[in-house]
């Protein structure tokens, strides 16, 4: 069975840092892109970035670009995301999600999602 | 950046009824569309991807259809599961945007 499990969430000061961490299990990690998708409270969803394979190709949605990190570990089946810089505009919860190629690009696996509060 | 016009915004109808929401992208984007359901405090859920095609273990009552920049989810006869927030996306680019979502209630 397909797991992702989002860590990382809470509760930081503006212009402070945080590290999201999605564990996967039950699929070969080192086979997909992955991607960090986020929600702002009673907002609609914004993929937030998206990492090849093997983390040799990483993009980002302009919001967050210079400020957010993804970054992954094949070895620890692990997806990440380094948030610094942190704006009350970035409050949401935090998904991960499996990229699937399923003719084109969908995806079906996601996490429970995690919280992040950006407040003072 | 390409992006998608969901309308209406919400919409209100009975268990029974056939519901149509459309989605509109701000340039050509094939068939590159993936629709997606969310319930509160729950991840998305795949229903259709490539604009047609129906997530496996999706009731057929759900529908997609278009290409270019005209898209359609309809659902033929509303079961009291669907009422929902629903969402287009599209992954024509790299970084696959959403539509603002349609929210379904019970009329």
């Amino acid at each position: 069975e397909v797991q992702l499990v989002e860590s990382g969430g809470g509760l930081v000061q503006p212009g402070g840092s945080l590290r999201l961490s999605c564990a996967a299990s039950g699929f070969t990690f080192s086979s997909y892109w992955m991607s960090w998708v986020r929600q702002a409270p009673g907002k609609g969803l914004e993929w937030v970035a998206n990492i090849k394979q093997d983390g040799s190709e990483k993009y980002y949605v302009d919001s967050v670009k210079g400020r957010f990190t993804i970054s992954r570990d094949n070895a620890k089946n692990s997806l990440y995301l380094q948030m610094n810089s942190l704006r009350a505009e970035d409050t949401a919860v935090y998904y991960c999600a499996r990229a699937d190629w399923l003719d084109i690009v969908a995806m079906v696996f996601w996490g429970q999602g995690t919280l992040v509060t950006v407040s003072s | 950046d390409i992006q998608m016009t969901q309308s209406p915004s919400s919409l209100s109808a009975s268990v029974g009824d056939r519901v149509t929401i459309t989605c509109r992208a701000s340039q050509s984007i094939s068939t590159s569309l993936n629709w997606y359901q969310q319930k509160p405090g729950k991840a998305p859920k795949l229903l259709i991807y490539a604009a047609s095609s129906l997530q496996s273990g999706v009731p057929s009552r759900f529908s997609g259809s278009g290409s270019g920049t005209d898209f359609t989810l309809t659902i033929s006869s509303l079961q009291p599961e669907d009422f929902a927030t629903y969402y287009c996306q599209q992954s024509y680019s790299t970084l696959g945007t959403f539509g603002q979502g349609t929210k379904l209630e019970i009329k």
